[in-house]
């Protein structure tokens, strides 16, 4: 199975500042039809989850563009600009290119300073 | 509007079963991929299986093969989770899942229902 790892995993941000997080799996994700399918999911206190960024860097609709996706192979990153108040939550990283079984990581709990 | 509504969670003794649904509405579910996926109190997320469109494929994280068993009625836009032989470690919130495209990624998730193992 694909072991899917974050950093860090509490983030206390302040209010405007940029905030990054780190996710890395245990082997490349890049599947055989070129694609590479990590995705981020949000999930705000009592909420079920909802995702943010699909393949890497591909926004959802109606996602701030303050949320941005980057990486290659084994490396991602989950970026906000300026962190708002409604951004608190978890965010899990998931591969869907080995599967099954379909993997996500431990999540990384942001909240504010 | 997509929805997805699960119910049929609850308390149970170990060892014992439950039956959880999903009603979907505001699209056909015949056209999606379905899964459930969990999370313990407190925990993260676990995908614990999933069907393919007309039902041929069925998929489980190995925690669970033998003891749960996922189905669908795409007439009744339903999908199902058969859960035996139920063990503490299954207690969690299940959700149903939307698959997108081939299924190598989640869309609209549901509310959740809460399975509780406990004697």
């Amino acid at each position: 199975d694909v072991v899917m790892t974050q950093s860090p995993l509490s983030l206390p941000v302040t209010l405007g500042q940029p905030a990054s997080i780190s996710c890395r799996s245990s082997q490349s994700l890049v599947y055989t039809d070129g694609d590479t399918y990590l995705h981020w999911f949000q999930q705000r206190p009592g909420q079920s989850p909802r995702r943010l960024i699909y393949k890497v860097s591909n926004r959802d609709p109606g996602v701030p563009d303050r949320f941005s996706g980057s990486g290659s192979g084994t490396d991602f990153t989950l970026k906000i600009s300026r962190v708002e108040a409604e951004d608190v939550g978890v965010y899990y990283c998931m591969q869907g290119t080995h599967w099954p079984p379909f993997t996500f990581g431990p999540g990384t709990k942001v909240d504010i300073k | 509007e997509v929805q997805l509504v699960e119910s049929g969670g609850g308390l149970v003794q170990p060892g014992g079963s439950l039956r959880l649904s999903c009603e979907a509405s505001g699209f056909s579910l015949s056209h999606y991929w379905m899964n459930w996926v969990r999370q313990a109190p407190g925990k993260g997320l676990e995908w614990v299986a999933n069907i393919k469109q007309d039902g041929s494929e069925k998929y489980y994280v190995d925690s669970v093969k033998g003891r749960f068993t996922i189905s669908r009625d795409n007439a009744k836009n339903s999908v199902y989770m058969q859960m035996n032989s139920l063990r503490g470690e299954d207690t969690a919130v299940y959700y149903c899942v939307r698959g997108v495209g081939s299924g190598r990624t989640f869309g609209y998730w549901g509310q959740g229902t809460l399975v509780t193992v406990s004697s």
